[in-house]
């Protein structure tokens, strides 16, 4: 399994780009990289999920470097809305015991 | 379209009481399930996940115990609550097929108060 080790908190203020990255040194060849957000007594949703390079979507981008053992969530702009706990978790299709890492909790400012 | 439910929102139950919360899920058949706890101000702790009825895999608890009598109910008991069993309580489902990626999916979660 692929233990992931992320900052524990960060600050940002309203307007800012912020990257939170994200350490898998033993990712495995099948396993793609997943960040969940989560909001206070709320379950984690999906943000974004990347095999290799760069995803984007419309709330975030993912980078990948090409030895994926790292990763960087991108959250471009934050507002106050995007202050919550950001988890990263690696796993493929045939990963059964998926455990999420500390998590970082972002908070921003105005 | 796939959903979730877990319930109860909300339980106070003293010390030494019995446990029973229950998740079902919609909308896709032979899901991987998934129990976790957190506690207050603390992550996701992994507490049981199950890839098929019957099969329950344990990862931490002691006092706890999960069961999945149908393909998509899965459930969580203890028979003798503990103040530390207190926390938030999550259920969440995946696709099992393979060549899908690892999506997990949450519900709305139980807050748990043991006192």
């Amino acid at each position: 399994l692929a233990k992931t080790t992320q900052p524990i908190s960060m600050d940002s203020y309203e307007g800012q780009e912020v990257n939170i990255t994200c350490s898998h040194n033993n990712i495995a060849t099948n396993d793609y990289i997943t960040w969940y957000q989560q909001f206070p007594s709320q379950g984690p949703r999906f943000i974004i999920q990347g095999y290799k390079t760069k995803v984007t979507n419309e709330v975030a981008s993912l980078f990948i470097p090409a030895d994926r053992k790292s990763s960087t969530l991108s959250l471009p702009r934050v507002s106050l809305s995007d202050t919550a706990v950001y988890y990263c978790l690696v796993g493929g299709y045939n990963t059964d015991k998926l455990i999420f890492g500390t998590g970082t909790r972002l908070q921003v400012f105005p | 379209s796939q959903t979730i439910h877990q319930w109860p929102a909300t339980l106070v139950q003293p010390v030494g009481s019995p446990l029973s919360l229950e998740c079902t899920v919609e909308g896709t058949s032979n899901p991987n399930l998934y129990w976790y706890r957190q506690a207050a101000g603390r992550g996701l702790q992994l507490l049981f996940y199950s890839v098929g009825i019957g099969q329950i895999s344990s990862e931490v608890p002691q006092n706890l115990s999960a069961s999945r009598p149908q393909d998509r109910q899965f459930i969580l008991s203890s028979k003798k609550l503990l103040l530390s069993d207190s926390g938030f309580y999550l259920c969440a489902w995946r696709d099992s097929w393979s060549g899908v990626t690892e999506k997990l999916f949450f519900g709305s979660g139980t807050q748990l108060s043991v006192l």
